[in-house]
């Protein structure tokens, strides 16, 4: 079963609007973070933003939010005022304990195009 | 600027060829990894070193052999590869394996092409 799931594999928005990127986790694990990363063709790989399971407030890195659905389990990526330069893919990404360590579990990720 | 330093960028080499991946940090981060990614889809985990010692092998072959001289060093040696193992290759590090809250830093990675 998934542990990551990212339903949008290619979305589009109007440069300066904002776009939210979708992300649903699995885990009966009380204790976990959820990271998003960020991969523009060039290749290298961006730590975004982080938030924490038992984190009350939803995070924010400037133009990032984290939109933290616990119920849900649900880690939605908000990024507002888009610019060109956000246009690449984006990685939903889960640590939770297996075997006695915290792994990294990624999503299959999201394409995001922003047009002028 | 990365604070993960991986070399060379770019490797193409034969099927016959020994070459090897080497990546450094300096954040004094005790947990390093070995990703790699094919075009379009999420990295997959090869291995991981905690304290320097291998914790995950996720059932890579053996033609990839992972190193962990010391704290800061991890090197990927590659010996008799295939074409299929043409991809991005990422180091990152972290702080530990103890905390959930530990982002992984990545290094703009190696692309390989065998031949």
């Amino acid at each position: 079963a998934q542990k990551i799931t990212q339903t949008q594999p290619g979305m589009f928005v109007q440069e300066k609007e904002a776009v939210t990127l979708d992300c649903t986790y699995d885990t009966s694990d009380p204790s976990y973070g959820l990271f998003w990363y960020k991969q523009p063709s060039s290749g290298e790989m961006i730590f975004l933003i982080y938030q924490g399971s038992y984190d009350q407030q939803n995070a924010t890195e400037g133009r990032y939010s984290l939109n933290f659905q616990k119920a849900r389990k649900s880690a939605n990526l908000v990024i507002s005022a888009s610019q060109l330069g956000d246009s690449a893919m984006y990685f939903c990404a889960m640590r939770e304990r297996t075997g006695g360590s915290y792994i990294p579990t990624f999503g299959r990720g999201t394409s995001l195009i922003v047009h002028p | 600027d990365t604070e993960v330093t991986q070399t060379p960028k770019h490797l193409v080499m034969g099927m016959t060829n020994k070459k090897s991946l080497k990546c450094e940090q300096h954040m004094g981060h005790r947990a390093m990894y070995w990703y790699k990614q094919k075009a379009k889809k999420p990295p997959e985990l090869m291995f991981v070193y905690s304290y320097e010692k291998l914790s995950i092998n996720e059932s890579v072959p053996s033609r990839f052999s992972p190193e962990c001289p010391n704290s800061s060093l991890l090197n990927l040696h590659l010996h008799a590869l295939q074409p299929e193992d043409s991809a991005l290759y990422l180091c990152a590090s972290s702080q530990d394996l103890t905390q959930p809250n530990s982002p992984l830093h990545f290094g703009n990675g190696t692309r390989l092409t065998v031949t």
